[in-house]
């Protein structure tokens, strides 16, 4: 079974631009979350969708937003890039039904915001 | 608010040394907790988690409602085990990770 896909795998933006993340999830898979990975904060919950509809969503300001799709995948939109977003942001799909759900995450994009 | 707190962000012991690696956490309800391990150029992946009971790669963690902890413990520490090492907290269909420890097993 394919793991969850990420594209792309790194970009490079300057401030004020725009930028718009895509995740793939595995098979099946209804849920997509994401998050971003910095050294210092460790992983921070962006926000979660199940079945296109955005369920759960963490303290991120408004620029940072995403959709999901009838096939499940996701994209995540960053408007006016700051430098501090600049960081690593995982996707991670699950089950998403009732009770806990493994999350199985992808390999991430690398954002690099000059 | 849920929280999650790994005090130490860099863990250095030295092969066949026991390791233990710090998780605590607040929350009021009854919490479903993991441990996730990411490897060098590795995805993030799940070690193990409180409900299984279980033993992976030899690590084991218990969960301690009293002192609201989940720590992960290997009575010997492997150079293969030198990875980042998240502890999460799971409720209503989010989790909150840690900032993570780094354990480094020297040979």
């Amino acid at each position: 079974k394919a793991g969850v896909t990420q594209t792309p795998r790194y970009l490079i933006k300057t401030r004020g631009q725009q930028v718009t993340l895509s995740c793939s999830p595995i098979s099946g898979h209804r849920s997509v979350s994401w998050y971003q990975q910095t050294p210092g904060q460790g992983l921070q919950f962006l926000f979660e969708y199940f079945s296109e509809t955005q369920r759960n969503k963490g303290n991120f300001p408004g620029r940072f937003s995403g959709r999901q799709f009838s096939n499940s995948r996701s994209e995540m939109n960053v408007s006016t890039l700051e430098l501090g977003d600049s960081a690593l942001y995982l996707c991670a799909s699950g089950w998403g039904g009732i009770g806990v759900n493994e999350q199985f995450f992808g390999p991430g994009t690398r954002l690099t915001v000059l | 608010a849920q929280r999650v707190t790994q005090p130490e962000k860099l863990l250095s012991v030295f092969k066949g040394a026991p390791v233990e690696l710090k998780c605590n956490y607040s929350y009021s309800g009854s919490p479903e907790l993991f441990w996730y391990v990411q490897y060098s150029r590795q995805r993030l992946q799940l070690l193990l988690r409180h409900i299984s009971r279980e033993s992976i790669k030899g690590f084991t963690a218990d969960l301690n409602k009293g002192e609201t902890s989940f720590h992960l413990k290997k009575p010997f520490a492997q150079e293969e085990d030198s990875a980042m090492y998240y502890c999460a907290l799971y409720n209503f269909n989010k989790f909150y990770f840690g900032s993570g420890t780094k354990l480094n097993v020297k040979p």
